[in-house]
């Protein structure tokens, strides 16, 4: 069955410090993983999405993940953290392509709060 | 814009009350989604619709009833809600060749 972790419920980061918010998964086949961010009071908006190619992704506002299949994780980076980066933070995963569709299950979310 | 309009965005119901959320997507997706979000538990699909005319249950569809109304339109309903059904409902939609959701802005419902 296909799961997604966030071991954490909260990072804590200053600003123009990098941060990090931490993904693992599990899925059969080649995994399809997605970074969402929420911002208060809003709906979900897509960040970055990693399919297949370069182990490294370029996504909005500055952010980038990277994909370790060993280690089956998809970390959300960002070189220097903003205080308008504070939100929620979902990864979600997809299983290959099946019957035309398929569902994304998300992880818990991790709250980012960046401190002046 | 394109994109996927929830409607209403907030909503009080007593127990027992009921009520149908509504959602459509302009963007010519062919499945769509109902997730609840609480916190600590991140978003939970209720119910999703892989094509007009087709729906089936997700992680919590107790509760729920949906109807998938055309290709842009998925609606939820709640016959006879209950205080463990406050939360966000967010309504979203994926096209065949896309890979991720388009979210809409989701609904407050609380029950009293």
């Amino acid at each position: 069955a296909q799961s997604v972790a966030q071991p954490e419920d909260q990072v804590n980061v200053a600003e123009g410090n990098p941060l990090t918010v931490k993904c693992t998964y599990s899925v059969s086949g080649n995994p399809y993983l997605f970074w969402y961010v929420q911002y208060p009071n809003r709906g979900l908006q897509f960040l970055l999405k990693y399919i297949t190619g370069d182990n490294l992704v370029k996504g909005s506002y500055g952010f980038e993940a990277e994909f370790n299949k060993s280690q089956t994780s998809f970390h959300l980076k960002k070189p220097s953290a903003l205080v308008s980066d504070s939100a929620l933070y979902f990864c979600a995963v997809r299983g290959p392509l099946s019957g035309g569709y398929n569902k994304l299950i998300f992880g818990a979310g991790t709250r980012l709060a960046v401190h002046p | 814009n394109a994109g996927v309009t929830q409607t209403p965005k907030f909503q009080v119901l007593k127990t027992g009350q009921s009520m149908t959320l509504q959602c459509a997507q302009d963007m010519n997706h062919n499945s769509m989604y109902w997730y609840r979000q609480d916190p600590g538990m991140g978003l939970r699909l209720i119910y999703y619709s892989a094509s007009e005319g087709t729906t089936d249950k997700g992680e919590v569809p107790n509760g729920y009833n949906v109807s998938r109304l055309n290709k842009r339109e998925f609606s939820l309903r709640l016959e006879s809600a209950a205080p463990s059904q406050t939360s966000v409902y967010f309504c979203a939609s994926m096209g065949f060749s896309n890979y991720g959701y388009t979210f809409g802005s989701g609904t407050r419902l609380t029950v009293v």
